[in-house]
């Protein structure tokens, strides 16, 4: 596809159930990016990834929170034992810039409505 | 900075005025800088970027001027538009490889055109 693509683009959990949420990057960019925004608020970093590096995972707010990618493809954000806390949109976004070359925009997904019930 | 756990400010501005918005960045090691429009319902959008060996860049009715010395970017876009009401964010980059490589954002500014 064009751009950065987010699945589902909503989803609504029982409080205590796993979920997971997925980005599609633009092909060939190597860093990947989620953040968290809630209702009216700002975005909340959450993990990058960087080519073969090790993921920046500081932005975790708990252990109930991973995420994965394979290679410079799919990535996924799971949520385990979710909270109603959790609820927000949960945005990815795609870089084909850091590593070996000049850092440049990041490009966004439309996002994930989480709404835990 | 981070953005957690804040309601937005706004800055309400007439239709036709001049618009200014401001961000403090935090890393005076960051070399690139980048502001995004967010409208209701999706996501950030890309609108104009600097790097640190400039101190402005024009773009279409928008213009980014960036203040090294008091770490300091600024967003001005000229004669605003009701569809430039949305959520403005500033982002820094702190260099191109490394733990600090990573997109930052400041807390966003909700900019609200009165007609």
């Amino acid at each position: 596809g064009a751009g950065v693509s987010q699945s589902p683009s909503n989803k609504v959990t029982e409080k205590g159930k796993d979920v997971e949420l997925r980005c599609d990057p633009i092909s060939g960019h190597t860093a990947l990016y989620w953040y968290r925004q809630r209702l009216g608020q700002g975005l909340e970093f959450l993990i990058y990834f960087q080519g073969n590096s090790a993921p920046d995972k500081s932005g975790l707010p708990s252990d109930r929170f991973s995420a994965e990618r394979t290679g410079e493809s799919v990535s996924t954000l799971t949520i385990q034992r979710t909270q109603q806390e959790d609820s927000a949109v949960y945005l990815c976004a795609s870089s084909p810039g850091g590593g070996a070359i000049p850092n440049t925009e990041a490009f966004f997904g439309q996002g994930t409505r989480l709404t835990v019930v | 900075g981070e953005s957690v756990g804040l309601h937005l400010p706004t800055l309400s501005v007439q239709e036709g005025d001049n618009s200014i918005i401001n961000c403090a960045y935090s890393n005076s090691a960051s070399d690139y800088f980048i502001w995004y429009k967010q409208e209701s319902g999706k996501g950030p959008q890309f609108i104009i970027d600097i790097r640190s060996n400039m101190d402005k860049r024009q773009g279409q009715r928008v213009t980014v001027l960036l203040n090294k010395t008091v770490k300091h970017l600024s967003l001005q876009i000229a004669a605003t538009q009701p569809g430039d009401s949305a959520v403005y964010f500033c982002a820094e980059n702190m260099g191109p490889t490394g733990a600090n490589s990573k997109l930052t954002f400041g807390k966003g500014i909700t900019l609200s055109v009165r007609p």
